[in-house]
């Protein structure tokens, strides 16, 4: 069975600074894998996904990530962060031949001024 | 806008009760996901519909009903079975079909006991 985790439940950064989520997965296969972004009581937005291909992924927002097969992980990059960049981040597998999706815990980030 | 309305965004359920949580969406997505969250857990899958009249479950379906009557309409209540039912409930579309297509999420319902 597919999972993912999300070791860092809570990061806190300052504005301007880089910030890094990281993503572990565990599946059979290379999976599709996705991240999004949930502001406080609203849905979740897709930041970016990676299917196959270039290994490094560009989203919205000025995000990025880096699929890395050999340490299976789908790490969240930006270079400087925003006040409006704190939320809560999720990461999301799925196997190629199924459209259900396994999320990971979350990580909140905090943006201090 | 093309879109996922979720209604309401709050509701209250009294014991014994069974409450219905609406989810509509424009997008002409085939498949459609009812998500519980709870602080710390993440989203875990409560059921699924592939198709009109078609639905599955998911991770954490006892205590859940839904239908699909309707493409664009995918309805769960939460019943009286559902012994601890506050948290905040997503439903999310696809186009699906196959796993490249992500979800797109409504803002969600948050439910609560009274």
């Amino acid at each position: 069975a597919q999972s993912v985790t999300q070791p860092d439940i809570h990061i806190t950064v300052s504005e301007g600074a880089s910030l890094e989520l990281r993503c572990n997965y565990s599946y059979g296969a290379t999976p599709y894998l996705f991240w999004y972004v949930q502001s406080p009581g609203q849905g979740l937005q897709l930041l970016l996904k990676y299917f196959s291909g270039d290994t490094l992924v560009q989203g919205i927002k000025g995000f990025e990530a880096e699929f890395k097969r050999s340490q299976s992980s789908f790490n969240l990059r930006k270079p400087s962060v925003h006040w409006s960049d704190a939320a809560e981040y999720f990461c999301a597998v799925g196997p190629s031949w199924d459209y259900k999706l396994s999320f990971g815990a979350g990580t909140t980030v905090t943006v201090r001024a | 806008d093309g879109g996922i309305t979720q209604s309401p965004k709050y509701l209250f359920r009294k014991e014994g009760q069974n409450v219905t949580l609406s989810c509509e969406q424009n997008l002409n997505h085939d498949a459609m996901y009812w998500y519980r969250q709870d602080p710390g857990q993440g989203l875990r899958l409560i059921y699924y519909s592939q198709i009109v009249n078609d639905f599955q479950k998911g991770d954490i379906a006892e205590g859940y009903s839904v239908s699909r009557e309707k493409k664009e309409s995918f309805p769960l209540t939460v019943t009286s079975a559902q012994k601890n039912p506050t948290a905040f409930y997503l439903c999310a579309s696809s186009i699906g079909k196959n796993g490249n297509q992500p979800q797109h999420f409504g803002d969600g319902t948050r439910l609560s006991i009274l």
